[in-house]
């Protein structure tokens, strides 16, 4: 089965805090991950996909096929991070397109 | 270069009634993928075409279809509407075959609501 788990509706931290946003997987074969982000009256947008291994607006991801998950990390919040961030598995193989989404994490950054 | 383009941004219909959605993709994108986005359920993908071909399908009953046009562009349909079928209803444009990326880009969704 393909399914993605982000176990955290909601997820507040302050200011300059570290942040951490879980992600978990089940997916028969070489995954494909990405991290899409939401921000207030936007569209969905691409923030990170585990291929190219970048750091986005300081954000990091790493894939850990023993654990099945693919956390999203950032050292030092800052308020405008505060989003809606989805976890997603492309599960028709590549060059095709299928994402599997988790529910979804709200995080709000306190200043 | 524009992005995704979904019409009409809001829409209002009657069970029973059928609902025809339509998406522009990126300039040069030939995939095309829809999703239905439900406090309850989340994102849920609907399907995917290529070329004019109907690439994936996702698990959602035979009264959602959509089709392809030869520019790219795509229409969604829903027939027989149901309460439960209000949603945003968003389209996400890629590459596709040619493009090592499956990066989707997304459309600002179209809500529908059925009453």
């Amino acid at each position: 089965a393909q399914r993605v788990t982000q176990p955290e509706k909601l997820l507040s931290v302050f200011k300059g805090a570290p942040v951490e946003l879980k992600c978990n997987y089940s997916y028969s074969g070489s995954p494909e991950l990405f991290w899409y982000v939401q921000y207030s009256r936007q569209r969905l947008q691409l923030l990170l996909r585990h291929i190219s291994r970048e750091s986005i607006k300081g954000f990091t991801a790493d894939l850990n096929k023993g654990e099945t998950s693919f956390h999203l990390k950032k050292p030092f919040a800052q308020e405008e991070d505060s989003a809606m961030y989805y976890c997603a598995l492309n599960g028709a193989g590549e060059r095709a397109q299928k994402l599997v989404f988790g529910q979804g994490t709200r995080l709000t950054i306190n200043p | 270069k524009a992005g995704v383009t979904q019409t009409p941004r809001y829409l209002i219909k009657t069970r029973g009634q059928q609902v025809t959605l339509s998406c522009s993709p990126i300039s040069g994108h030939r995939s095309v993928s829809w999703y239905q986005q439900t406090p309850g359920q989340g994102l849920q993908f609907l399907f995917e075409y290529f070329s004019e071909t109907q690439r994936n399908k996702g698990n959602f009953p035979g009264r959602f279809s959509g089709r392809q046009f030869s520019n790219s562009r795509s229409e969604m349909n829903v027939s027989t509407l149901e309460l439960g079928d209000s949603a945003l209803y968003l389209c996400a444009s890629s590459a596709g075959q040619e493009a090592m990326t499956t990066e989707a880009f997304f459309g600002q969704g179209t809500r529908l609501t059925v009453v």
